[in-house]
């Protein structure tokens, strides 16, 4: 299996741009996680989806942020319009389940707003 | 609420020594406890996980937690540490979402 794939793996993008992220999780899990790091916030849970269902976004910092996930094999996470403090390592996660099953990250992506 | 403490933000060990990452837990119920590994510019990476059962639960890389529920805590071991062990790790405690403690860095020196 390849593994969580995320695209791109590194952006860099001006203030007041559009960007988006991209996660293609493992084929068979239905549980799907986005995450964001930082050296002063360290790993912070933002969404999760379970069978393609967000059922907890209250990680999304504000509204400038949003995520989808349209089918078990694709999701995204958008930030419109992106702001210098967005500038992160953010990755997605995807498991069979929740509680107890583990997670498989991704590589991640290494947002730049300048 | 449920949380999990890494006590230590950097572990020093020389190689060939036994090390040791601290992590304490708060969650009620039975904690379902986790250990993962994040080398530089990587993803995190799975390394052992406790739901039940032995106390003791052996994982990826010669790696080991002891559960104690007396003292709430989850430490993670190794016999004999190497200099490639050099990375951040992550305790981490599973309600229907895994919720993370801060980091530890572990340094081993030749």
């Amino acid at each position: 299996d390849a593994g969580v794939i995320q695209s791109p793996r590194h952006e860099v993008t001006e203030m007041g741009q559009e960007v988006t992220l991209r996660c293609k999780p493992i084929s068979g899990h239905n549980s799907l996680f986005w995450y964001r790091q930082t050296m002063m916030r360290g790993l912070e849970l933002l969404i999760y989806f379970n069978n393609n269902v967000p059922i907890d976004d209250s990680g999304m910092p504000e509204d400038r942020f949003s995520a989808k996930m349209p089918n078990a094999s694709f999701s995204t996470l958008k930030i419109q319009p992106s702001e210098p403090r967005d500038s992160a390592v953010y990755f997605c996660a995807s498991s069979f389940g929740t509680a107890p099953y583990e997670q498989y990250f991704g590589p991640g992506t290494r947002l730049t707003v300048t | 609420a449920q949380s999990v403490a890494q006590p230590e933000d950097q572990v020093n060990v020389a190689e060939g020594n036994p090390l040791t990452v601290k992590c304490t837990y708060s969650v009620s119920g039975n904690p379902y406890l986790f250990w993962y590994v994040q080398y530089p510019n990587r993803g995190l990476q799975f390394l052992l996980k406790y739901i039940t059962g032995d106390n003791l639960v052996k994982g990826s890389y010669g790696f080991e937690a002891e559960f104690n529920k007396s003292q709430t805590s989850f430490h993670l071991k190794k016999p004999s540490a190497l200099v490639s062990d050099s990375a951040l790790y992550f305790c981490a405690v599973s309600t229907d979402k895994l919720i993370f403690g801060t980091g530890t860095r572990l340094q081993v020196f030749p």
